[in-house]
């Protein structure tokens, strides 16, 4: 089982700053890998997938690089409704697994 | 837009068994794997198990293999899990999820709808 380690666990950022959150994968995954937005109370939402192409709908401000085993998610200005939990997710091989997640908080 | 509404959580008491529907509309689910994933009170997302459109190929987690079954009726659009066995750990908002279509490079193996979440708890 590929495991996906996230980092920070929180980040603690005020609005217009650059966020950069991280995801190490236990081996490689090549670019097969995922970000989700997740609100509290809400589903989460597909963000970016094969680590740097935008889902349907997603501003300009979110992006994704890397490759292998490991990937940045980087939102360049954060907006109000950024503040979220994000997490990171692998389809290179069976089982499909998810990182455990950061908290990005408003500061 | 894509449509993707649970039913069928509840309590149930370990050892127990229970059914999940996920009712699927406005997209052609035949041509679409979908999936199961979980979300324990506070935690994280856990991917539980996904098949393909044609229901021929399925996928499990490890901690689900062998209690909870996953299957879909394409001529009703409706995705089950039937869980079998629960335990405490399966204590969880369920989440079906619509994989997702690359125009230029396919279907992958990520989520791009997802139902509202049915929630189960395990407890006696």
């Amino acid at each position: 089982e590929i495991v996906l380690t996230q980092s920070p666990a929180t980040l603690s950022l005020s609005p217009g700053e650059r966020a950069t959150l991280s995801c190490r994968a236990s081996q490689s995954v090549s670019s097969y890998l995922a970000w989700y937005q997740q609100k509290p109370g809400q589903a989460p939402r597909l963000l970016m997938y094969d680590a740097f192409n935008r889902a349907t709908g997603i501003p300009a401000r979110f992006s994704g690089s890397g490759s292998g085993t490991d990937f940045t998610l980087t939102i360049s200005s954060l907006e109000p409704e950024d503040f979220a939990v994000y997490y990171c997710q692998q389809r290179k091989s069976w089982p499909i697994t998810f990182g455990q997640g950061t908290r990005l908080e408003i500061k | 837009e894509v449509q993707l509404v649970e039913s069928g959580g509840g309590l149930v008491q370990p050892g127990g068994s229970l059914r999940l529907s996920c009712a699927a509309s406005r997209f052609t689910f035949r041509s679409y794997a979908m999936g199961w994933v979980r979300q324990a009170p506070g935690k994280g997302l856990e991917w539980v198990s996904a098949i393909t459109g044609s229901g021929d190929n399925t996928y499990y987690a490890d901690s689900v293999k062998g209690r909870l079954t996953i299957s879909r009726d394409n001529s009703k659009n409706t995705l089950y899990l039937q869980m079998d066995s629960l335990r405490d750990g399966d204590t969880a908002v369920y989440f079906c999820a619509k994989q997702m279509f690359d125009s230029g490079d396919g279907y992958k193996y990520y989520f791009d709808y997802w139902g509202q979440g049915t929630l189960v708890t395990v407890s006696s």
